[in-house]
């Protein structure tokens, strides 16, 4: 099992281009999960998705869009990337909100 | 939302010594995940203790959901200990696992 696996681990761009992270688990769960972490902070949630096809706004939605077309993958866009996103990110899955998260080895973004 | 709070923020532990690191949180829960998050970034999940207590190695972790608390043990502390550790509960109202800001531990020889 490979568990929760992301794609790029890093990537730099600049200011106005976009870009799509993959995440993809192997746990056949039904949530997944994408959070930003910042210097000093904990994970702050973006989206998430309770089910294929699904997908919901979290605590920082802005700048970004994401799309869960199978049950496996979940993608994290940002259209027209900004400063502000430079952050690593990480995405998540789980059977249900109560259960277990496990989370992939992040992306590193950094936005010139 | 819920709010959770890590303490102490940081902390420096001779190689061999042990520690407690606290987390408080500000609501009823029925589950709480501790981290540790590597000096490599990456997340490792180290207990899903919604109560009571539990045991892995060195590691150990009680949560008292009652009085809104949960502790996590270090027992002689290695320097692959360093890092941060985390503290995250499921905020239903808002879909997501609220995090604490987290516990610098290093771990010096």
């Amino acid at each position: 099992n490979a568990g929760v696996t992301q794609t790029p681990k890093f990537r730099v761009l600049k200011t106005g281009q976009s870009m799509t992270l993959l995440c993809a688990q192997d746990m056949n769960h039904e949530y997944m999960y994408w959070y930003r972490q910042d210097p000093g902070m904990g994970l702050r949630l973006i989206h998430y998705s309770v089910g294929e096809g699904t997908t919901a706004k979290g605590e920082v939605p802005d700048g970004y869009n994401v799309s869960r077309l199978k049950k496996q993958n979940f993608l994290l866009g940002l259209e027209s990337a900004a400063p502000s996103q430079t952050s690593v990110y990480f995405c998540a899955s789980s059977y249900s909100l109560g259960n277990e998260q496990f989370f992939g080895p992040g992306t590193r973004l950094t936005v010139l | 939302g819920i709010q959770v709070e890590q303490s102490p923020p940081d902390l420096i532990l001779q190689e061999g010594a042990n520690s407690t690191l606290r987390c408080n949180f500000s609501d009823s829960v029925n589950n709480l995940q501790w981290f540790h998050q590597n000096p490599w970034g990456q997340l490792i999940n180290l207990f899903y203790i919604p109560s009571g207590t539990k045991q892995n190695g060195r590691l150990s972790a009680t949560t008292v959901a009652t009085e809104r608390y949960s502790l996590l043990y270090i027992s002689s502390s290695q320097t692959t200990d360093s890092g941060v550790y985390f503290c995250a509960v499921v905020d239903y109202g808002n879909n997501r696992l609220a995090f604490g800001k987290g516990n610098q531990v290093v771990v010096i020889p």
